[in-house]
C-alpha cells in the first residue's frame, strides 16, 4: 500500500515571495504518478501539476515547479511569485496506471499575505 | 454541461436515514471514485470503480454502498447514516489507466454532507 506524508500542516508566505511545501511517499512501486492538487475556499479540487515517475526532468506549470527526488521518495512543490489566489489548501498525491486510483496526502494550508 | 456534477451541493439528514449522493459525468471515463475529506486526514477513497457493474473497496467503505449500471452515473448510498459519516463527499473520474494516460482525477464540486 502507499502512503503519502505532508508533515506540514499550515504555512505563510508574503505575496510575490516564493515558498516551497513538502511531500514524501512510500511505495513499493516501480511505475507512477505524483500530483499536486489545490484546493480554494470554494472547494473545487484542482489539478497544480503532475510527474510521472520514470521522467527525470521536474515538471514546470508556469510558476510552480516541482522537485522530484525518487530515491528519497520526495515530491516538493514550489511556488514562485506568490499571488493572493494561491491562497487555498493543497494536496499531494500518489497514483498507479495499475488501477487509477490517488492515495491522498492530509493537505497543507497555504496562506499568502498581502 | 460537460464535466462531472455532484447533486446535493448539500444535505441535512438524521441519523438512521438513508440518503444517496448523486454523481454524473459526460467524459465517458472508465473509472469512477468516491472519497470523503475530513479535516487532519485529507481525502479517503470510499469506493472506486473501473468501468460499469465492476466497482470495489477502497480504505474506507463501511456503512457505503455503490453501484455502477451506466458508465455516467456512479451514486453513493449511505444505508443508515451515522454522525461519524458527516464530511464533504468528493465524487472523480479518470480515463482507463494505461500506457499514455497519467491516472489524473478530475473531480466533482463536492457534496456537505451533516448528520444529526
Amino acid at each position: 500500500a502507499q502512503t503519502v506524508t505532508q508533515s506540514q500542516p499550515e504555512m505563510s508566505v508574503q505575496e510575490a515571495e516564493t515558498v516551497t511545501l513538502s511531500c514524501t511517499y512510500d511505495t513499493s512501486e516501480s511505475n507512477y504518478y505524483l500530483f499536486w492538487y489545490k484546493q480554494p475556499p470554494s472547494r473545487q479540487m484542482i489539478l497544480v501539476i503532475r510527474q510521472e515517475a520514470y521522467k527525470q526532468q521536474n515538471a514546470t506549470e508556469n510558476r510552480f515547479s516541482v522537485n522530484f527526488q525518487k530515491a528519497a521518495k520526495s515530491f516538493s512543490l514550489k511556488i514562485s511569485d506568490s499571488q493572493l489566489g494561491d491562497t487555498a489548501m493543497y494536496f499531494c498525491a500518489f497514483g498507479t496506471r495499475a488501477n487509477s486510483k490517488l492515495t491522498f496526502g492530509k493537505g497543507i494550508t497555504l496562506s499568502v499575505r498581502p | 454541461d460537460a464535466g462531472i456534477t455532484q447533486s446535493p451541493r448539500y444535505k441535512i439528514t438524521e441519523t438512521g436515514r438513508q440518503v444517496t449522493l448523486m454523481c454524473h459525468q459526460t467524459w465517458s471515463h472508465s473509472y469512477m471514485f468516491w472519497y470523503r475529506q475530513d479535516l487532519g486526514h485529507g481525502l479517503r477513497l470510499i469506493y472506486y470503480s473501473a468501468a460499469a457493474d465492476i466497482t470495489d473497496k477502497g480504505e474506507v467503505p463501511d456503512g457505503y454502498v455503490v453501484s455502477r449500471s451506466k458508465t455516467e452515473n456512479f451514486p453513493l448510498t449511505l444505508e443508515s447514516a451515522t454522525r461519524s459519516q458527516t464530511s464533504v463527499y468528493f465524487c472523480a473520474s479518470s480515463e482507463s489507466a494505461g500506457l499514455g494516460f497519467s491516472t489524473e482525477a478530475f473531480f466533482g464540486q463536492g457534496t456537505r454532507l451533516t448528520v444529526v
